[in-house]
């Protein structure tokens, strides 16, 4: 396990269209966190999970937004009719129960 | 909102030592303070993390005084490829963290 994955690490897409991230965290990890980062400007938490149980979901986070993690191993972050200001770098983090966060390399979402 | 304030923006040379400060005047009796670096297209990477006194690693070391409302990061010996954004973060092991616009390193030749 060579650390956190996300997939894709780009993606481009039309207004009004649903998308879809993935993130895979270190596998022992129990805890995943998800974050939002516009240019110039630190991560911002969207949601978290405890294994499969989303704990905790930030005000950023729409109706439009939704995140599971079946199982308790990866998530997925969808949005669904995507507007421009959803143009960012989508974050994925995990960590044990007690430590620093380990994030994966993002997802950068256009839309045009 | 970030419970932590830094400077936006900081230069050094090549060679020097450097010491990024952030004040956290309303850290909690458990919170831990975490230093974490990013560079351009990447997520952030942790560098550090303390409770009190010092703590040291193979690439940084974390000061942090008895009343705990500061703390300083120290890069020795920093080169170029040190240019980064660092974020300092107080939370309590586990919990959310919240980041704020940290500080920007500008290593020049």
């Amino acid at each position: 396990d060579t650390g956190v994955s996300q997939d894709p690490r780009h993606k481009i897409t039309k207004r009004g269209q649903n998308v879809t991230f993935r993130c895979d965290p270190i596998s022992e990890h129990n805890r995943l966190y998800w974050y939002r980062q516009t240019l110039g400007q630190g991560p911002e938490f969207l949601t978290y999970f405890q294994n499969e149980a989303q704990l905790e979901k930030s005000r950023l986070l729409s109706d439009r937004f939704s995140a599971e993690r079946p199982k308790g191993s990866f998530s997925t972050l969808e949005i669904q009719r995507t507007e421009q200001g959803d143009s960012a770098m989508y974050l994925c983090a995990s960590s044990p129960e007690a430590h620093g966060y380990t994030f994966g390399s993002g997802t950068r979402l256009t839309v045009v | 909102l970030a419970k932590t304030t830094q400077p936006i923006s900081m230069d050094s040379y090549e060679g020097q030592e450097v010491n990024i400060t952030c004040s956290h005047n309303n850290i909690a009796t458990n919170d831990y303070i975490t230093w974490y670096q990013q560079f351009p297209s990447q997520g952030p990477r942790f560098i550090i993390q303390g409770y009190k006194t010092k703590v040291t690693n193979e690439v940084a070391s974390l000061f942090i005084p008895a009343d705990r409302k500061s703390s300083t990061l120290s890069l020795p010996r920093v080169s170029l490829s040190d240019t980064a954004v660092y974020y300092c973060l107080v939370a309590l092991r586990g919990q959310n963290f919240v980041f704020g616009p940290g500080t920007r390193l500008s290593v020049l030749p």
